[in-house]
């Protein structure tokens, strides 16, 4: 079974430009997750999708959003680019049982200048 | 009051010698789960271990078990016969509630393992 997919790996974007990240759960997962790792605030939880709709959110400003497709499939968006975004997000799929982990994928590291 | 808090920033461990990731937790949920990952320098997260809540027994994966003391709200995870390949940020989580898939994470332990 292939594992959580996410492109692209690595990005460079400049501030004030906006991104979209991808993300491609395991097959018959239906929850996507989405975490913003950094240095200084360490892991921190974004988004959750869940057939189509965002079940939880974290504490991050609006310029974050995302969506998940009919095919389970979410992409990630940051718009109006800061240096502070400068992370590795990090996708994750479930199964949605209680004893499930979440599966993560390698993680995009972007980069803003 | 943090969630999850990992005390040990880093640790030095001989190799083939076993090693304790302290976890502590604070949750009011009665239902919840821990989860331990492993972070190689790759960046990627690697499940490791689970201990639900309810669950009466310490969970073991391989060389990897959970010590859970649910009334001292620890979690601490034991590698047994550590080898250099365990070298890596070690990262305790917590999922709270049930329908949500929202982990909760320590600031992480960093394991060097020494030949």
């Amino acid at each position: 079974k292939a594992g959580v997919t996410q492109t692209p790996r690595y990005l460079i974007k400049t501030r004030g430009q906006q991104v979209t990240l991808s993300c491609s759960p395991i097959s018959g997962h239906r929850s996507v997750s989405w975490y913003q790792q950094t240095p200084g605030q360490g892991l921190q939880f974004l988004f959750e999708y869940f057939s189509e709709t965002q079940r939880n959110k974290g504490n991050f400003p609006g310029r974050f959003s995302g969506r998940q497709f009919s095919n389970s499939r979410s992409e990630m968006n940051v718009s109006t680019l800061e240096l502070g975004d400068s992370a590795l997000y990090l996708c994750a799929s479930s199964h949605e049982t209680d004893h499930s982990p979440l599966h993560f994928g390698n993680g995009t590291r972007l980069t803003v200048t | 009051a943090q969630k999850i808090t990992q005390t040990q920033p880093g640790m030095f461990v001989q190799e083939k010698e076993a090693v304790t990731l302290d976890c502590t937790y604070d949750t009011s949920d009665q239902s919840y789960g821990l989860f331990w990952y492993k972070q190689p320098s790759s960046g990627e997260m690697i499940f490791l271990i689970y201990q639900g809540s309810y669950d009466e027994q310490n969970a073991t994966e391989g060389r990897y078990s959970l010590n859970f003391q649910k009334a001292r709200k620890s979690a601490n995870l034991v590698i047994s016969a550590s080898q250099l390949g365990d070298s890596a940020m070690y990262f305790c989580a917590m999922r709270e509630g049930r329908g949500n898939e929202k982990l909760t994470f320590g600031t992480g332990t960093r394991l060097t393992i020494i030949p």
